[in-house]
């Protein structure tokens, strides 16, 4: 069964801590991953990847952290602002004959002022 | 601003109805995508294009069925419409296929209702 999993429907961070959204897989063939955020009344934006050669990318306040042997990734947001309440899809793109795409059922963070 | 852009963002159709949705975009890009994310579920890959090439996924219903006739324009056309057709259809471009530079930029997604 191909999955990526957010077990997290909703999670409220108050401003200036952390956000740690989860994903869970299920398939150790899947090699790359991304985040997606989407806020109401518009399509997802690409947000940050990770491929499978690395456990870690950063890129400002977004950092991606990958265990391959748990099948887990996780996207820290440090220091949480307000502007980053939105709904975050965990998805990964995979060779199976051909790419496939397949995304997590999202987590809505509510950052609190 | 280059964009995906969806018409219409809402659109109500009769159970069994056929119905077209349409996606263009201005990024000049290679790859066009179909997305159908229902009420709390994740975004679920129907077809893409790239170029004139249409790729079905395997458990993408018949009723489905897309046409590219130029690079900018995509449509999604459901045949006969039912209950169980109702979601979010997303558009998405990229610039090319299952590699590096493969970032999906969607649309902000039509809601389709059906009575």
């Amino acid at each position: 069964d191909q999955q990526v999993k957010q077990n997290s429907p909703s999670l409220s961070v108050q401003e200036g801590r952390i956000s740690i959204l989860n994903c869970d897989y299920t398939n150790s063939m899947f090699d790359y991953f991304l985040w997606y955020k989407k806020y109401p009344a518009e399509g997802p934006t690409f947000l940050i990847s990770i491929s499978s050669i690395k456990d870690k990318n950063e890129d400002g306040r977004f950092t991606v952290f990958l265990n391959k042997s748990a099948k887990h990734l996780s996207l820290h947001i440090v220091p949480s602002q307000p502007g980053d309440s939105a709904v975050y899809f965990c998805a990964t793109r995979f060779l199976s004959g051909t790419y496939k795409y397949i995304f997590g059922t999202g987590t809505r963070l509510k950052v609190l002022a | 601003d280059a964009m995906v852009i969806q018409n219409p963002r809402y659109q109500v159709t009769q159970f069994g109805k056929p119905v077209t949705l349409s996606c263009s975009q201005t990024l000049n890009h290679n790859v066009m995508y179909w997305y159908q994310q229902k009420s709390s579920q994740a975004p679920k890959l129907l077809f893409h294009y790239y170029d004139k090439d249409f790729n079905n996924e395997a458990d993408t219903p018949d009723n489905f069925q897309s046409r590219r006739p130029n690079t900018s324009f995509c449509f999604l056309d459901i045949r006969s419409p039912g209950l169980g057709d109702a979601a979010m259809y997303l558009c998405a471009t990229s610039k090319v296929f299952g590699a590096g530079g493969d970032t999906q930029y969607f649309g902000p997604g039509t809601r389709l209702t059906v009575l």
